[in-house]
C-alpha cells in the first residue's frame, strides 16, 4: 500500500491552522471491526517518531487537543488547530492494515 | 521503554547484530518491528517478529529479505536484528518499535531512540 502525503512542506505563522493530507493507494478500513488502520507520527530532529493519532482519529494519551485526525477509507487528514513553536517537526502518516507497514514521505512543518 | 545497541561502522559485505532491550511491559505479548531511516530520508519498515503462539513467524521488506533476520528472546525481553551482506544503501538509523496492541496490529508505541549503522569502506 502506497501512502502519499501533501504537501511535502508547510510554513505557517504561530496560531494558524495546519492541515496535512494523506492518501492510501487502497482502503485501510477493516470491514470486520470498522476501524481505519491509519496512524500519525511526529518526529522532531534527533528524536524517534512519536505517535499522535491512532485508528485515524484517536488522540493518544498526553497529546494536546489541538491535534486531531479525520478521514476514512483512503483519505485522511491531520489538523493542528493553532500552531505552536513546539509543533515544528516532520509528520508522517502510516498504514498498519497490511502486513508490510508503509509510511507517507513526510511533511515538514515550519514556522513562517 | 526500548533501548537499541550494536550500531556502528561496517564495510560493505560485512555483518552486524543489533539488539533492543525492552522494559516496562510484557514483552512476550507484543509483535515487534524494526524500522530504519536513512540520513535525511523517511521511514522504512524492515521486518517483524510475532509471538510464541504464532511460532515466532517473521516478515521482511523486499529490500532486506534473505540478508536480515529478526529474532527475539522473551526470557531476556530482547529483540535482535542480524544483518548480513550489508550494502551502502543499508546505512540508516535503525529503530525497534513495539506494535501497541497486544497479540495484534496497530500503531507503534513506543519506539527506541535508534542506533546508527554506517556501511562504508
Amino acid at each position: 500500500i502506497v501512502m502519499t502525503q501533501s504537501p511535502d512542506s508547510l510554513a505557517l505563522s504561530l496560531g494558524e491552522r495546519a492541515t496535512i493530507n494523506c492518501k492510501s493507494s487502497q482502503s485501510v478500513l477493516s470491514r470486520s471491526n470498522n476501524k481505519n488502520y491509519l496512524a500519525w507520527y511526529q518526529q522532531k530532529p534527533g528524536q524517534p517518531p512519536k505517535v499522535l493519532i491512532s485508528w485515524a482519529s484517536t488522540r493518544e494519551s498526553g497529546v494536546p487537543d489541538r491535534f486531531s485526525g479525520s478521514g476514512s477509507g483512503t483519505d485522511f487528514t491531520l489538523t493542528i488547530s493553532s500552531l505552536q513553536t513546539e509543533d515544528v517537526a516532520v509528520y508522517y502518516c502510516q498504514q498498519n492494515y497490511d502486513t508490510v507497514y508503509t509510511f507517507g514521505q513526510g511533511t515538514k512543518l515550519e514556522i513562517k | 521503554q526500548l533501548v537499541e545497541s550494536g550500531g556502528g561502522l561496517v564495510q560493505p559485505g560485512g555483518s552486524l547484530r543489533l539488539s533492543c532491550a525492552a522494559s516496562g511491559f510484557t514483552f512476550s505479548d507484543h509483535y515487534m518491528d524494526w524500522v530504519r531511516q536513512a540520513p535525511g530520508k523517511g521511514l522504512e519498515w524492515v521486518g517483524r517478529i510475532r509471538l510464541k503462539a504464532n511460532s515466532y513467524t517473521t516478515d521482511y521488506a523486499a529490500s532486506v529479505k534473505g540478508r536480515f533476520t529478526v529474532s527475539r528472546d522473551d526470557s531476556k525481553n530482547s529483540l535482535y536484528l542480524q544483518m548480513n551482506s550489508l550494502k551502502t544503501d543499508d546505512t540508516a538509523v535503525y529503530y525497534c518499535a513495539r506494535i501497541a496492541t497486544p497479540k495484534g496490529g496497530g500503531q507503534y508505541d513506543p519506539w527506541g531512540q535508534g542506533t546508527l549503522v554506517t556501511v562504508s569502506s
